[in-house]
């Protein structure tokens, strides 16, 4: 069973440019997080999507930060502009859906704000 | 809203000990609880769940967790530590009302030879 994939592995950007991030889940997963893990923190969700619905963005920065899910597979997140502060590294995850169902994890996008 | 607490930054072990990783956690209804690994520049990898029955759980590479409701506790465990366990652990909480995974600042595990 292929994992969850993300593109691209680093990113090196300016302050006020703008990147994205891309991410396929695994087949068949109808629930898709996206989480910000800063150095030394935990991981903090973002948004999480139910199919291409949006079920919680709470944490989400709506000023500068952007996902959408196209035809509930595939999804991008979106930064523009981006600050000094979003240095990061931003991880996907799936899971089938409810019920107790555990998350899987991609290998994140490493995100250097110079 | 659910959250979660790692009190440990950091447990070193030496190896052949064993060892254990704390977490407590609050969530309104019944938890589902999860530990993850991180090692460098890799994402999470799923290690164990509890999701209801037994209260000790086992889980990949000898890991097991014991689920305690009273103290609110879901604390990782293994009977003998492997050098190659030194990682980031995260322990993590599902709130089935609105399906977030949540989860804890992490806590560095070190095993010494």
């Amino acid at each position: 069973e292929a994992g969850v994939a993300q593109s691209p592995r680093y990113k090196i950007i300016e302050k006020r440019q703008s990147v994205a991030f891309w991410c396929n889940p695994i087949s068949g997963h109808a629930t898709l997080y996206w989480y910000q893990q800063i150095l030394g923190q935990g991981p903090k969700l973002l948004i999480q999507f139910q199919n291409n619905g949006v079920v919680d963005d709470s944490q989400l920065p709506k000023d500068r930060f952007s996902a959408e899910r196209l035809k509930g597979v595939d999804s991008t997140l979106k930064i523009q502009p981006a600050k000094l502060e979003d240095s990061a590294v931003y991880l996907c995850a799936s899971s089938l859906g409810p019920q107790g169902r555990e998350a899987f994890f991609g290998q994140g996008t490493r995100l250097t704000v110079v | 809203a659910q959250s979660v607490a790692q009190p440990e930054d950091q447990v070193n072990v030496a190896e052949g000990n064993p060892l254990t990783v704390k977490c407590t956690y609050s969530v309104s209804g019944n938890p589902y609880l999860f530990w993850y690994v991180q090692y460098p520049n890799r994402g999470l990898q799923f290690l164990l769940k509890y999701i209801t029955g037994d209260n000790l759980v086992k889980g990949s590479y000898g890991f097991e967790a014991e689920f305690n409701k009273s103290q609110t506790s879901f604390h990782l465990k293994k009977p003998s530590a492997l050098v190659s366990d030194s990682a980031l652990y995260f322990c993590a909480v599902r709130d089935l009302r609105d399906d977030k995974i949540i989860f804890g600042k992490g806590t560095r595990l070190h095993i010494l030879p």
